[in-house]
């Protein structure tokens, strides 16, 4: 089974700021997935990637499938970016098997 | 707007009652999902269909726990009898062969 980890656990920053959250999985994969999480809310998928850099607005995902790991960046940081961030990433033949989650990042974006 | 729908939002029982929640996927979607997020936890995955068969569902407690999919456009995830430590967020997730998988709302299950 994947171990997957992320870092940092909480983020509190200020608007404008660059953000970075990183995420590291212990096993080769065949995707990976940043989810956000607003609190209370239901989860959204941002990316989907197995190789890499993907950008989408101000949020910019990138993997690196030799050193297992992956960043989720964040340009121009705004309080309405403050959510849960979760990484996740799936063992099997293909993007929607029974992902294994890491703990999430909990980012507040200051004003 | 295509989406998952998730059925009931919040539920509050009493231990030992029976408990049902129910999944639209997203029509056209042939995988579907049930995770469970906790604060202790996170998100666990509970069971997994693929064109209605379950293909997994390891992490589902067996004895009280059970998931179906009667029909391509309803998932079910039932416990039966609900206890304390089954309060959490129940999220159903649909998906496409490969692709990208959307998440419903979740149900917010509060057993007492």
């Amino acid at each position: 089974k994947n171990e997957v980890e992320q870092s940092p656990q909480n983020l509190t920053a200020q608007e404008g700021e660059f953000i970075t959250i990183n995420c590291s999985y212990s096993v080769g994969i065949s995707a990976l997935h940043w989810l956000q999480q607003h609190p209370g809310g239901g989860i959204v998928s941002l990316f989907m990637l197995s190789s890499g850099k993907k950008k989408h607005g101000r949020l910019i995902a990138t993997i690196n499938i030799q050193e297992k790991h992956s960043s989720l960046h964040i340009t121009a940081s705004h309080p309405r970016d403050s959510a849960v961030y979760i990484c996740a990433v799936s063992d099997s033949g293909g993007g929607a098997d029974g992902l294994t989650f890491g703990k999430g990042t909990h980012l507040i974006i200051q004003p | 707007d295509a989406r998952v729908t998730q059925t009931p939002r919040h539920k509050v029982t009493e231990m030992g009652q029976e408990v049902t929640m129910r999944c639209q996927p997203i029509l056209g979607h042939n995988t579907v999902f049930w995770y469970r997020q906790t604060m202790m936890q996170g998100l666990e995955l509970l069971a997994y269909f693929r064109n209605r068969a379950p293909l997994d569902d390891s992490g589902m407690p067996k004895d009280r726990f059970s998931a179906e999919m009667p029909d391509a456009t309803l998932a079910t995830l039932k416990i039966q009898p609900s206890e304390p430590r089954d309060s959490a967020v129940y999220f159903c997730a649909s998906g496409r062969g490969v692709g990208e998988l959307f998440f419903g709302e979740g149900s917010r299950l509060t057993v007492l």
